[in-house]
Parts: C-alpha cells; structure tokens; sequence
C-alpha cells in the first residue's frame, strides 16, 4: 500500500485565493483526520469523518475552513478566503475503525500564504 | 480530561549513548498509548504502541517503551542512538470511548555525531 496520499506537498498562495488540500487514504480504512501543525500551536485536529461523515468539526478554526469526503478514498480540506496566519503543514491521517490501531498519516502539504 | 506532557522540548545526545525521551499522560480511565517519529519534512509515523498487558513494548528501529501506570508515564528508549535518529518524537494518548488522540508536544532529539 502506498499509505496516505496528500498533494500537492508545496503550496504557495497569495491572500485571498483559495487553496484546495487533498487527501487519497489508505485503501479500506474509514476512519479520517486532518490537521494542522505550527510551531506555537503544535498539532491540533480540525476534523475528523467516520465512514465518510463528518462527525467532529469543532477544531476548524473559522468559516473559511471547509472539509469534505466525497467517498472513501478522497477528501479535501478548502480554505477561502486564505490568510497568512494559514500558513502550517495539513496533514491527513487515516486508520482503521477504532483508536487503537493508531493512526497513519500522510507526509503533509505545508501551505505559505503570503 | 486527557492530556499528554512531554517533559523536554529538546534532548541532545551523543552517537551511541542511550536516550530517554519522556511522556506522562492523565486520564480518569484506561489508556491506549503511542510514541510517534517524524522525521524532517515528512509525516508521522508509529513507532509503537501500548494496548493492554505487558508494559514494556519494543517498536521499530530499536525503540521500546514502558508503561507504567502508577506514574502515569510512557517513557521512550533507546540503548545506542544513531544519527538517523535525529527527529521529532511525539507521545499520544487516546481511550476506548473516543476517538480523538492527545498528542503531546513533542521533544526534539538531536543525535550528535
């Protein structure tokens, strides 16, 4: 298996654009997150979906954050309109039902919002 | 509620000593407990975890680690580090009723040659 899958790995924007992440999970997992990694704020979850559901969203920090999963193998993480306190590394992470497995993540899209 | 401490924010150490890199955790039950590695630019990766029974669990890479429940603690360790050690470690914490890990907030351990 290929793992998680994120892309793009860079992403330079200016402020205002609309920048889209995507995440390909690992095959047969239905469990996903996303976060988001800084140096003040460390990693902090912004969503988390079972079976393709949204089921906890309370870590997006505001309206301009947005997340879907379409299906099992695919969801995205939109940011409209961008700011430069966005800039971070998202990552996605999946795993299978159930904490305790542990969770695999992707190798992350690290966003610069100038 | 559930949280994750890691004592130290960086440890250096030389090529070939041992490292122990630590983790308390609190939580009101019963605990699943992980130590994650990301290396420069990449994702994180399990290194290993503690479920249940024996307390000291070896993972990838030459890691263990040991539960112990009377301190609220899950140390990581390694007798003989390498260079390619050089990472970011992070502990995690986690229970059966939820479905969100605790993720401490990770200790830099620089391998010096």
């Amino acid at each position: 298996d290929a793992g998680v899958i994120q892309s793009p790995r860079h992403e330079v924007t200016e402020m205002g654009q609309e920048v889209t992440l995507r995440c390909k999970p690992i095959s047969g997992h239905n469990s996903l997150f996303w976060y988001r990694q800084t140096m003040m704020r460390g990693l902090e979850l912004l969503i988390y979906f079972n079976n393709n559901v949204p089921i906890d969203d309370s870590g997006m920090p505001e309206d301009r954050f947005s997340a879907k999963m379409p299906n099992a193998s695919f969801s995205t993480l939109k940011i409209q309109p961008s700011e430069p306190r966005d800039s971070a590394v998202y990552f996605c992470a999946s795993r299978l039902q159930g904490p305790r497995v542990g969770a695999f993540f992707g190798q992350g899209t690290r966003l610069t919002v100038v | 509620a559930q949280s994750v401490t890691q004592l130290d924010s960086q440890v250096p150490v030389f090529e070939e000593a041992p490292v122990e890199l630590r983790c308390n955790y609190s939580s009101s039950v019963s605990v699943y407990l992980f130590w994650y590695v990301q290396y420069p630019n990449q994702g994180l990766q399990l290194l290993l975890k503690y479920l249940s029974g024996s307390t000291l669990v070896k993972g990838i890479n030459g890691f263990e680690a040991e539960f112990n429940k009377s301190q609220t603690s899950f140390h990581l360790r390694k007798p003989s580090v390498h260079i390619s050690d050089t990472a970011e470690y992070f502990c995690a914490a986690t229970t059966s009723g939820t479905y969100k890990y605790i993720f401490g907030t990770g200790t830099r351990l620089k391998v010096l040659a």
